[in-house]
């Protein structure tokens, strides 16, 4: 079985300049969420989608930061425009619906700013 | 303070020896809690859920205590392949939203 997809595995872009991240998850799992981890810390939450629905986007930077799971599969992170502190590692995962359940992570996008 | 805390180490041991990470968390709400394991540029993998009454896995052991509000893991036998960060994650019951910890970095030596 496939893993949880992510496109690209690194991007590169000058500041000002705008970026989109796309995950694919496992088949079957309802539950997508969208990460970013910088160095020597933990992953962080952005968002979360239940289906199509985005259930918790408290820490997302509404500012600049987008994402959308239009048919409750795929999902796209957007940045508009991107700061030199948006330079992380963005992961990607999936799991099915449950409060025990595990997540499983995609390889992630790895951004720089210039 | 950060919700979920650990000590980033590195704990540096040889092969063979027992290690034990601690991770505290601040939200008594927390309900589930798991160890995952991060290799060098690599993502997260789950290495084991962390029941109310502790649970084994091979070399690997989970407690949780729920007082003092903190899990640890215990590393037994140590392998060189063991060289990884491992991350403690705690989840709310209520709005199920995951919070890592930064991390503790072990490194085994031959």
């Amino acid at each position: 079985e496939a893993g949880v997809v992510q496109s690209p595995r690194y991007k590169i872009i000058e500041k000002k300049q705008p970026v989109a991240f796309w995950c694919n998850p496992i088949s079957g799992h309802n539950t997508l969420y969208w990460y970013l981890q910088n160095l020597g810390q933990g992953p962080e939450l952005l968002i979360r989608y239940e289906n199509e629905e985005a259930v918790d986007d408290s820490q997302l930077p509404k500012d600049r930061f987008s994402a959308e799971r239009l048919k409750g599969v795929d999902s796209t992170l957007k940045i508009q425009p991107a700061e030199l502190g948006d330079s992380a590692v963005y992961l990607c995962a999936s799991s099915t619906q449950g409060l025990n359940n595990e997540q499983f992570f995609g390889p992630g996008t790895r951004l720089t700013v210039l | 303070r950060k919700e979920v805390e650990q000590d980033p180490g590195p704990f540096n041991v040889p092969e063979g020896a027992t290690v034990a990470f601690n991770c505290t968390y601040s939200n008594s709400a927390s309900q589930s809690f798991f160890w995952y394991r991060q290799d060098c540029r690599k993502e997260p993998k789950l290495l084991m859920s962390v029941y109310s009454s502790g649970n084994e896995d091979g070399r690997f052991t989970a407690q949780l205590n729920r007082a003092s509000q903190y899990i640890s893991l215990l590393i037994r036998d140590s392998k060189l392949s063991d060289s990884a960060t491992y991350l403690c994650v705690a989840q709310s019951g209520g709005s199920y939203i995951p919070t890592f910890g930064r991390g503790t970095s072990l490194i085994v030596h031959p």
